[in-house]
């Protein structure tokens, strides 16, 4: 794979539903970022992993959300009892590991909460 | 929340004219990285500055780091209709390895 994949391209989910987002990072990265970008704003840091564990998840807004990687390299991001405010492009993105290196970014997941 | 803010928050030129955007932060940084992301989707990383630098050069872009300023600016020379997208900075702080985006800047070139 070239590049970082993520899986669905586009969700829709009804509010109160559960959700998974797949992210597949660049093969041999160590470091997996997840983001969200609301509509006219900045992506906004969620969740860095560093092989299996998170090394900061200082940006999950709440317990809903939690993020695993249990092999070090996919990762799933899962969103329960989902709200309309959740809506947003969730973004993945891989780099070799070092805060000097170059994150690249998926195409993202658009995520709608009706 | 955001770190950084960018200036302007919108631009539109003329095919061939230069355009230049700002950024500025608010803490110490490890290196400044700017963005390009078209249609809200997937953002290419375009340059990286690391704060010991103060000017580097990729093809018709130009970045400068003023950490006394805790400032950037990203110049596109003879702009092109493909370069239409809009364009983030982000900051790594000393002590992570999370970006931290600013709010963007679109940028919009007229044929």
């Amino acid at each position: 794979g070239a590049g970082v994949s993520q899986t669905p391209s586009n969700k829709v989910t009804e509010k109160g539903k559960y959700v998974e987002l797949r992210c597949d990072p660049i093969s041999g990265h160590t470091a997996l970022y997840w983001y969200r970008q609301s509509l006219g704003q900045g992506p906004e840091f969620l969740i860095y992993f560093q092989g299996t564990g998170a090394a900061d998840d200082s940006g999950l807004p709440n317990d809903r959300f939690f993020a695993v990687r249990p092999e070090g390299s996919v990762s799933t991001l899962k969103i329960q009892r989902t709200e309309r405010g959740d809506s947003a492009v969730y973004l993945c993105a891989s780099s070799m590991g070092l805060a000097m290196d170059t994150q690249y970014f998926g195409p993202g997941t658009r995520l709608t909460v009706l | 929340s955001q770190q950084g803010e960018e200036d302007p928050q919108a631009l539109s030129i003329q095919e061939g004219e230069n355009a230049t955007m700002n950024c500025s932060y608010k803490t110490s940084i490890n290196n400044l990285q700017w963005y390009r992301q078209n249609s809200g989707r997937g953002l290419v990383h375009l340059i990286l500055i690391r704060s010991n630098e103060r000017e580097k050069h990729s093809g018709r872009l130009r970045v400068t780091l003023d950490t006394s300023k805790k400032s950037s600016s990203l110049l596109i020379t003879a702009s092109r209709a493909a370069d239409t997208a809009s364009y983030f900075c982000a900051t790594v702080m000393i002590g992570a390895q999370k970006l931290v985006f600013g709010q963007g800047t679109r940028l919009t070139i007229n044929p």
